[in-house]
């Protein structure tokens, strides 16, 4: 079982609706949840960070963490054409060491229909 | 404020020669990773150094070596590079304040595309 699983889609939504991003993980230890966004040959950048159960919420985008179920969610809403991307879930599992790291889900293809 | 900045941005190598990925940032970062990704398996960690002068495997170190340089810089080594390294390779940042354990958030380079014919 892959640490952290998302459906690699393609997600496609019509402009404006909400679009769903979901992500799994098996670390129950894990206490930090990140979604990052990529568009084609770009690097990542952080969008959101979740570290609580519940949802936090930043402009149209809302993070949904739920660590009973071990399950992380990406809502955005009023989706436009500009959040067609990957979007990437990283959880931070600790290493018993001075640091932590982050692992990867393989990302899930959003495209946003005009 | 550069950020974190990587050379070179493209490479053409053939099976068995060597090179250095270079990576550099300037936003006096503790922690640097380097990262590979590859389609469909996403972003794997290949090594990280928490502070100066550390340095960690991540989960595909295998026919890599890294330096740890200063705080700044951090390397990438391929001693003979393979058709199974020919990747997308990123470095990344963070800051790693005390009690801030897994809230600083990771910064990336803008990445090196490797082809090893």
């Amino acid at each position: 079982q892959k640490e952290v699983e998302q459906n690699s889609g393609p997600l496609s939504v019509p402009e404006g609706a909400i679009a769903s991003l979901n992500c799994t993980y098996s670390d129950r230890g894990s206490q930090s949840f990140f979604w990052y966004r990529q568009y084609s040959g770009k690097s990542p950048e952080l969008i959101m960070s979740i570290y609580s159960n519940g949802d936090k919420e930043d402009g149209r985008f809302t993070a949904q963490l739920n660590k009973a179920s071990q399950y992380v969610s990406l809502l955005i809403r009023d989706s436009q054409p500009s959040d067609s991307a990957t979007y990437l879930c990283a959880v931070r599992v600790p290493t018993g060491g001075a640091t932590n790291k982050l692992i990867f889900g393989t990302g899930t293809l959003l495209a946003v229909q005009p | 404020n550069a950020g974190v900045t990587q050379t070179p941005k493209f490479q053409v190598l053939k099976t068995g020669q060597s090179m250095t990925l270079q990576c550099a940032q300037d936003m006096n970062h503790n922690s640097m990773y380097w990262y590979r990704q590859d389609p469909g398996m996403g972003l794997r960690l290949i090594y990280y150094s928490a502070s100066e002068g550390t340095t960690d495997k991540g989960e595909v170190p295998n026919g890599y070596n890294v330096s740890r340089l200063n705080k700044r810089e951090f390397s990438l080594r391929l001693e003979s590079a393979a058709p199974s390294q020919t990747s997308v390779y990123f470095c990344a940042s963070r800051r790693q304040l005390t009690g801030t354990w897994g809230t600083d958030t990771q910064y990336f380079g803008p990445g090196t595309r490797l082809t090893v014919l």
